[in-house]
């Protein structure tokens, strides 16, 4: 199974500071078809998650401009550019261009 | 408005099987897919397998191959997940998603399904 390693796993933020977690994959996720097969998605306490971006930097309707994503081949990023206090949860990656999908550890976001 | 909404809370014996139901409303069932996620309790998530909702074509992670099976129902838009040969370790919520690569993602609620003696 493809490995996600997400960093860091804890993440303390100062309320409109930014923000930045990493997602590395242990092969590259380019897909034969040529799509990279690979998503961003929060989950907040006691709710069910949520996703942010798919196919690496495309945002889900409904999702504030502030959250970006990017990467290619086995390295990927999720950017929050002021961190709101709604943004406090769980943000995971997961990968789906390999069998079986993989989900990263979970990095969870916290307000300092 | 797309609703996603997941059976209730289960209670199971060991060796016991469990069934959770996924109805979508407002939601376009066939040419789509339904995907089961868990999450044990303060642990991260495990995807499961999927189902295609028009051929009902499904793929399972390995790890589930022999005890998973994913159904549907499209006269009543619900998608179905049955587990069985249960231990204490499948004690977790269960959720069902639509399409993941793209278009739009819809989770239920989850359904918490505990494995006890």
């Amino acid at each position: 199974d493809v490995v996600m390693t997400q960093s860091p796993l804890s993440l303390p933020v100062t309320l409109g500071q930014p923000a930045s977690i990493s997602c590395r994959s242990g092969q590259s996720l380019v897909h034969s078809d040529g799509n990279t097969y690979f998503n961003w998605f929060q989950q907040r306490p006691g709710q069910s998650p949520r996703r942010l971006i798919y196919r690496v930097s495309n945002r889900d309707s409904g999702v504030p401009d502030r959250f970006s994503g990017s990467g290619s081949g086995t390295d990927f990023t999720l950017k929050i550019s002021r961190v709101e206090a709604e943004d406090v949860g769980v943000y995971y990656c997961v990968q789906g261009t390999h069998w079986p999908y993989t989900f990263g550890q979970g990095t969870r976001l916290e307000i300092k | 408005q797309v609703q996603v909404v997941q059976s209730g809370t289960e209670v199971k014996e060991p060796g016991a099987s469990v069934k959770v139901s996924c109805k979508a409303s407002g939601y376009t069932f066939s040419g789509n897919y339904i995907h089961w996620v868990r999450q044990a309790p303060g642990q991260g998530l495990e995807w499961m397998g999927w189902i295609n909702l028009n051929s009902g074509d499904t793929n399972y992670a390995q790890k589930f191959q022999g005890r998973v099976t994913m159904t549907r129902d499209t006269s009543v838009s619900t998608a179905y997940m049955e587990l069985s040969r249960l231990t204490s370790d499948d004690t977790a919520v269960y959720y069902c998603a639509t399409t993941f690569w793209g278009g739009s993602n819809y989770w239920g609620q989850g359904t918490l399904v505990t494995v006890s003696s």
